[in-house]
């Protein structure tokens, strides 16, 4: 089944305390991205990657990195998070125009609170 | 500015009816246009994509229109039942898709 998979699905966590939050994907997508959403606000993009090694940043990508060793994996990290990323968060991944229509795959989703 | 504008006002409708929901863009020259679902606390799901040169396109109760001359596209649900309550979502852009903010619809028995 196709999948994109994110971990953890709830987490609370305090100011300043390093965090990653997984993606992984199972389709061979070269493209995949993180997205926030917030109320009113809709969904915005943080960081999206073409392949492996190429990453680039999206809307909002302050107090975030991100990594792309592998095609299947794209982790988000929060170096030192604030209460400012209280959000939930979306992994995604897309294939080809030709093979997909560039249609979006989006993971579960990830609630993440900083106190 | 690129702007994608969908009614931020919740959409009520009675069952058996055709929900339209609408989504305005300025600034863009898609080449297509998608239509996603979201439930609450879920990701969203893909519906249906249009192509600039496709003016109608159907999938089962579906239906996505887009007019690159009013640079709108609408999406249409007929025979609307209460599962189809969500938010749904038009997305895009060239190889960075843009979301719009949603249309909340809540279909009533």
């Amino acid at each position: 089944e196709a999948q994109v998979t994110q971990n953890p699905r709830y987490l609370i966590t305090v100011t300043g305390k390093k965090l990653t939050v997984t993606c992984s994907q199972n389709m061979n997508h070269e493209y995949m991205s993180w997205y926030r959403q917030d109320p009113g606000l809709g969904l915005r993009q943080i960081y999206y990657s073409m392949n492996v090694e190429v990453t680039d940043k999206g809307d909002v990508p302050e107090g975030y990195k991100v990594s792309r060793k592998e095609k299947r994996n794209f982790p988000l990290i929060l170096e030192s998070p604030s209460p400012n990323q209280t959000s939930l968060y979306f992994c995604a991944s897309r294939g080809t125009l030709r093979e997909t229509g560039n249609t979006i795959y989006f993971g579960e989703g990830s609630w993440l609170t900083v106190v | 500015s690129q702007k994608i504008e969908q009614n931020s006002e919740a959409l009520n409708i009675q069952e058996g009816k055709t929900a339209t929901l609408t989504c305005n863009y300025t600034n863009y020259s898609p080449a297509y246009l998608q239509w996603y679902r979201q439930d609450p606390g879920r990701g969203p799901v893909f519906l249906l994509l249009i192509r600039e040169n496709e003016k109608e396109k159907r999938k089962e109760r579906l239906k996505v229109t887009f007019d690159t001359t009013l640079k709108q596209s609408l999406f249409h649900i007929t025979a609307s039942q209460p599962a189809d309550s969500a938010t749904y979502l038009c997305a895009l852009g060239g190889y960075a898709l843009n979301f719009g903010k949603g249309t909340s619809l809540l279909v009533t028995p």
